[in-house]
């Protein structure tokens, strides 16, 4: 398909681990990210990984990269109520634009 | 303040009338774009520009006119709103550097009655 999917919902308890996944669409995309949005704000970018990677760790962050699958998935270690918001997957599709999923909203029960 | 920002941060307006909505960044960044995010549709490209006095049509243009006289400002005009314009607009900005990552500004929700 032409779209980068995402599931819309995701709840998990304070303190567990949170998996956010998604497929892409354009496999000579050379980068891929993950946004945060909060509620009122913009999207500020959390994560990005490049296409050659097929890991890449940041802190609590952890994306995987499965370019057979088009697979992207972003780990969050340890989540806590400040991580509840709505993560956007986005590749890069040429110099000028990038595509985006339609956003999963993450809920951190305490 | 450096950043990019956006005004309004709130619009309410009425079907037919124009409305523009502004973007200004500080970072002198080349690329500047404008999204609509919709419930189950993401963020949709309506326009960017590459540079002062370059713009092109993203994925969703009609009803929109863009405009790039100064690097720093990124205009949307909505000629005669519709009430299918109803959304959240965002502004984002980039260098130009290959990594294409963008920053985006607070938004502006519009709604057109």
């Amino acid at each position: 398909g032409e779209d980068v999917e995402q599931s819309l919902f995701l709840s998990v308890r304070e303190g567990d681990s949170s998996v956010i996944n998604c497929t892409y669409t354009d496999s000579s995309s050379t980068y891929l990210y993950w946004y945060k949005q909060e509620p009122g704000a913009g999207l500020q970018l959390l994560t990005y990984i490049f296409s050659n990677m097929d890991m890449k760790q940041d802190q609590r962050l952890t994306v995987l990269l499965n370019k057979k699958d088009k697979h992207l998935s972003l780990r969050i270690a340890d989540t806590q109520t400040g991580d509840s918001a709505i993560y956007f997957c986005a590749e890069s599709i040429n110099n000028n634009d990038m595509r985006f999923g339609a956003g999963t909203r993450l809920t951190v029960k305490p | 303040d450096a950043g990019i920002t956006q005004s309004p941060r709130y619009k309410i307006t009425e079907t037919g009338r124009q409305v523009t909505l502004m973007c200004h960044q500080t970072w002198s960044h080349s690329y500047m774009f404008w999204y609509r995010q919709d419930l189950g549709h993401g963020l949709r490209l309506i326009y960017y520009s590459a540079a002062a006095d370059i713009t092109d049509k993203g994925e969703v243009p009609d009803g929109y006119v863009v405009s790039r006289s100064k690097t720093e400002n990124f205009p949307l005009t909505l000629e005669s709103a519709t009430r299918s314009q109803t959304s959240v607009y965002f502004c984002a900005s980039r260098p130009g550097l290959a990594r294409n990552e963008q920053f985006f500004g607070p938004g502006t929700r519009l709604t057109v009655l």
